[in-house]
């Protein structure tokens, strides 16, 4: 079975560059997550997603950054424009069972976008 | 306060050895707890949800002291390839029916021959 698919999988830039990451998340599942991913932060949720509407973008560090998701099967997140300290390791995830209960669905990773802005 | 806190690591310990790992978290109303394991340059993976009360699987026990806020990890035996980074998971309700998944620092762990 296809798991989360991620691309580009790395990407260098210069900054006031625009990037666009994309994600395919496993077919059936209803809920999509960003992440991003430092050593300084470690992983922080970006935003997500239930039923390709946004649920909770509290994490989108500012308006630089955007994300969209037109269908199941796709997700973009964009940045325009970059900055050397966007420079992370951006995950996808997608999971099918989330809402809360005792059973909290586990989220399945993309292998993730490698960014660096310089 | 961090919302989930790891102990800092890295543990370097051999092969056969048993290790333990911690974390706490600060919002007692968390409802969701896992431990999810990052392989160098890799994805996250789930590796087992924590249960109230106590949970193993294999070599490893995950355990929860919801009273102090606290989440363990044993791993006994431990091999090669238990070499990576353990994440802890919590999640914590919001207004809304979707509850906030929250993940720790981490703590690496290598496991030498």
């Amino acid at each position: 079975d296809a798991g989360v698919i991620q691309s580009p999988r790395h990407e260098v830039t210069e900054m006031g560059q625009e990037v666009t990451l994309r994600c395919k998340p496993i077919s059936g599942h209803d809920y999509l997550f960003w992440y991003r991913q430092t050593m300084m932060r470690g992983l922080e949720l970006l935003i997500y997603f239930n039923n390709n509407v946004p649920i909770d973008d509290s994490g989108m560090p500012e308006d630089r950054f955007s994300a969209k998701m037109p269908n199941a099967s796709f997700s973009t997140l964009k940045i325009q424009p970059s900055e050397p300290r966007d420079s992370a390791v951006y995950f996808c995830a997608s999971s099918s069972r989330y809402r809360r209960s005792s059973n909290t669905g586990e989220l399945f990773f993309g292998e993730g976008s490698r960014l660096t802005v310089l | 306060r961090k919302e989930v806190e790891q102990d800092p690591g890295p543990f370097n310990v051999p092969e056969g050895a048993t290790v333990a790992f911690n974390c706490t978290y600060s919002n007692s109303a968390s409802q969701s707890f896992f431990w999810y394991r990052q392989d160098c340059r890799k994805e996250p993976k789930l590796l087992m949800s924590v249960y109230s009360s106590g949970n193993e699987d294999g070599r490893f026990t995950a355990q929860l002291n919801r009273a102090s806020q606290y989440i363990s990890l044993l791993i006994r035996d431990s091999k090669l390839s238990d070499s990576a980074t353990y994440l802890c998971v919590v999640t914590q309700p919001k207004r809304s029916s979707y509850d906030k998944v929250i993940f720790g620092p981490g703590t690496s762990l290598s496991v030498i021959p």
